[in-house]
């Protein structure tokens, strides 16, 4: 399967660290990219290649990889990070772009 | 500074052809790896990529939807087009193009979406 599958959603209080996960059997291969979406805007990218971070990303965002599942985690949570997650990546092939079903981080 | 901006209707008919344009600055197809994308998002939903055109014609398109669209570029206007045809009630959706790279190397290729534009709402609807 070409999918990626994330949790609908995760909840976190302020302070704490988020974990969103992201499995498909193509990761192992491929590298996981993730992007953060607030409501009525267009997505922005937080990590790419498993674990890089653009320029201008908080230092508080994060990715790893290991075996069919890549992570975002997000240490000591702030209000301005509830949003949708999603990841994306490719298929096994790289022949073409596959997106998850995104995470709606909630903090509490 | 790269930026990305949608154009096109904001309401078609069921059976129509949609034609959206991407018209962006701050990059050229002259550089090796650079490609712009589309993306789309229904309401609530979450993100499905449509396709892709990368600076040597390198073009890739959703398997699920590869026999409706077309994408094309015109380098002289830095503009980027994609098409889709027949259009239908579930092909709702605000439509993203975004800025990508692709990366060769000798496990994979890899590609992501690092610059979006704002997105354009496309209501199919009679």
């Amino acid at each position: 399967s070409n999918e990626l599958t994330q949790p609908p959603s995760v909840s976190v209080s302020p302070g704490q660290t988020a974990r969103i996960t992201c499995s498909g059997d193509a990761l192992p291969k491929q590298y996981g990219h993730w992007y953060q979406q607030k409501p009525g805007q267009a997505p922005v990218m937080v990590i790419y290649k498993d674990s890089e971070r653009p320029s201008g990303i908080p230092e508080r965002f994060s990715g790893s990889s290991s075996g069919t599942t890549v992570t975002l985690t997000i240490s000591g949570v702030q209000a301005e990070d509830e949003a949708d997650y999603y990841c994306q990546s490719a298929d096994s092939s790289s022949s073409y772009v596959v997106f998850g079903g995104g995470t709606k981080l909630t903090v509490l | 500074q790269i930026t990305l901006k949608e154009s096109g209707p904001t309401l078609v008919k069921p059976t129509q052809t949609l034609t959206l344009t991407c018209t962006f600055s701050g990059f050229s197809f002259s550089t090796s790896g650079v490609g712009v994308g589309w993306i789309r998002q229904p309401p609530g939903k979450a993100l499905e990529w449509l396709a892709v055109i990368y600076w040597g014609d390198d073009i890739r398109y959703g398997p699920s939807l590869k026999s409706r669209l077309t994408i094309t570029k015109d380098t002289s206007k830095n503009q980027v087009v994609l098409k889709m045809t027949n259009m239908d009630p579930v092909d709702t959706a605000t439509y993203f193009c975004a800025h990508s790279r692709i990366h060769y190397n000798d496990v994979s290729t890899y590609y992501y979406f690092d610059y979006w534009g704002q997105g354009t709402l496309v209501t199919v609807s009679s």
